[in-house]
């Protein structure tokens, strides 16, 4: 059966500190990768989503960015962290033009 | 861009009692999903409707998608204090990349 997983699950980092936020999938080959981010009591707002290896397409221009530089993996960066870049931070894949299946997410306080 | 709108963002029921989220899209969508997500966790998929005029039941859930597949609707009957969470629609448009758009969430609390 296919997995998710994202770690680390909380992140507690000082602004203008780098992040690496890394998400891999198993049990599936070439799936639909995406980036979420969720600001507390907001809805999701879609950051990166690529569909294969080194295809990343970025939805909101801001200070993060992506890489996927395995099939089932993703992960997410920046080099200078801002206030602004706390939240909930999710991955989620899907095999096709079907129901997404989120990571149990990222928690990230900018300090 | 596409934007999806959901109402109501909260909604406080008795326990026992029926609960409607409403989705409203500003373009036609190939399929609408929603998902639920429950305090403190991450969003888990219910289900996907992609036929227009479509209805799908899970147990005390009911899906229906719009005739012109721009609206949706959840409807939850005899609400359970397990209920409690956020309902979340989300639209897909059509085209070669795959992503969907989410309405900011409906927050269901339950008063036992």
């Amino acid at each position: 059966s296919q997995t998710i997983h994202q770690w680390p699950a909380t992140l507690v980092q000082p602004v203008g500190s780098p992040l690496s936020l890394e998400c891999t999938v198993e049990g599936t080959s070439n799936p639909n990768l995406y980036w979420y981010r969720q600001a507390a009591g907001r809805g999701l707002q879609l950051l990166f989503y690529s569909v294969g290896i080194g295809q990343i397409s970025s939805e909101v221009p801001q200070n993060l960015s992506a890489s996927r530089p395995q099939d089932r993996q993703f992960i997410l960066s920046s080099k200078k962290l801002l206030l602004s870049d706390s939240g909930f931070y999710l991955c989620a894949w899907t095999p096709g033009r079907y129901g997404y299946t989120f990571g149990s997410g990222t928690r990230l306080t900018v300090v | 861009g596409q934007q999806v709108m959901q109402i109501p963002q909260y909604q406080h029921v008795q326990e026992g009692e029926d609960f409607t989220t409403y989705c409203n899209s500003s373009t036609t969508l190939s399929n609408i999903q929603w998902y639920k997500q429950r305090p403190g966790g991450h969003p888990v998929f219910l289900i996907q409707l992609v036929k227009s005029g479509e209805v799908k039941k899970q147990k005390r859930l009911t899906f229906q998608f719009g005739e012109a597949k721009k609206n949706s609707s959840l409807h939850i009957t005899a609400t359970q204090t397990t209920d409690v969470g956020t309902y979340f629609c989300a639209g897909a448009s059509g085209g070669s990349n795959y992503k969907l758009t989410f309405g900011k969430g409906t927050l269901l609390t339950v008063n036992p």
